[in-house]
């Protein structure tokens, strides 16, 4: 099975900052990589998916990036309505495995 | 728009089987270009796939789980389902089923999730 990490697993910014997380695979998965946004209480939505194809919809401070084991989500300026967790997952193996997800707060 | 809404007991008693519903709608759960899929997230935890399938029938799973689930679908009424046998209070979680893409395998519409409770 395919473990994926990803780093900080919290992060505290402030609004207008740009913030990066990353996630890494245990293997190769080239660019079978997906992004979601989850806030408090809600239900999960895709932000980006193929690594760096951003979902319909989701604003385009929104960016990925990536292939093979290393990947990052970047938020180029932060807004109020984005503190809430990522999780990434990857889509080139069964068993579609998320990372444990990174708790992006309020500074 | 894309709808989906799970449903089914919030309470299942240890060693029961918990089972789910998951009916389509605004949508054709006929279509090729898409897997149905059932992911859960304990409180306060991450998200674990479960299990997804196919409009014709075939399906995958958690290895994990394996043992213990069978996912199922009804194109008549537009329905996918979850049976997962044996529960323990490992598996309380939020249980939601989404849309699978077939290409990409992103989950790109989800229900709002039911919390299943496992507890005498």
């Amino acid at each position: 099975d395919i473990q994926m990490t990803q780093s900080p697993s919290s992060l505290s910014a402030s609004v207008g900052d740009r913030v990066t997380i990353t996630c890494r695979a245990s293997q190769s998965i080239s660019n079978y990589l997906n992004w979601y946004q989850q806030k408090p209480g809600k239900v999960p939505e895709l932000l980006m998916y193929a690594a760096s194809s951003l979902q319909s919809g989701v604003p385009s401070r929104f960016s990925g990036s990536g292939s093979g084991t290393d990947f990052t989500l970047t938020i180029s300026s932060l807004q109020p309505e984005d503190f809430a967790t990522y999780y990434c997952q990857q889509s080139y193996s069964s068993p579609y495995s998320f990372g444990q997800g990174t708790q992006l707060e309020i500074k | 728009q894309l709808q989906l809404q799970e449903s089914g007991p919030g309470l299942v008693k240890p060693s029961e089987t918990l089972s789910l519903t998951c009916t389509v709608s605004s949508g054709s759960i006929s279509s090729n270009s898409y897997y149905w899929g059932w992911i859960r997230q304990p409180p306060g935890k991450g998200l674990e796939w479960i299990g997804s399938i196919y409009y014709r029938g075939s399906s995958s799973y958690n290895p994990s789980l394996k043992s213990r689930v069978t996912i199922s679908v009804d194109t008549s009424n537009n329905q996918f389902s979850l049976d997962l046998t044996s529960v323990t209070a490992a598996d309380t979680a939020v249980y939601y089923c989404a849309r699978q893409g077939y290409i990409y395998v992103n989950f790109d519409s989800w229900g709002q999730g039911t919390l299943v409770t496992v507890s005498s």
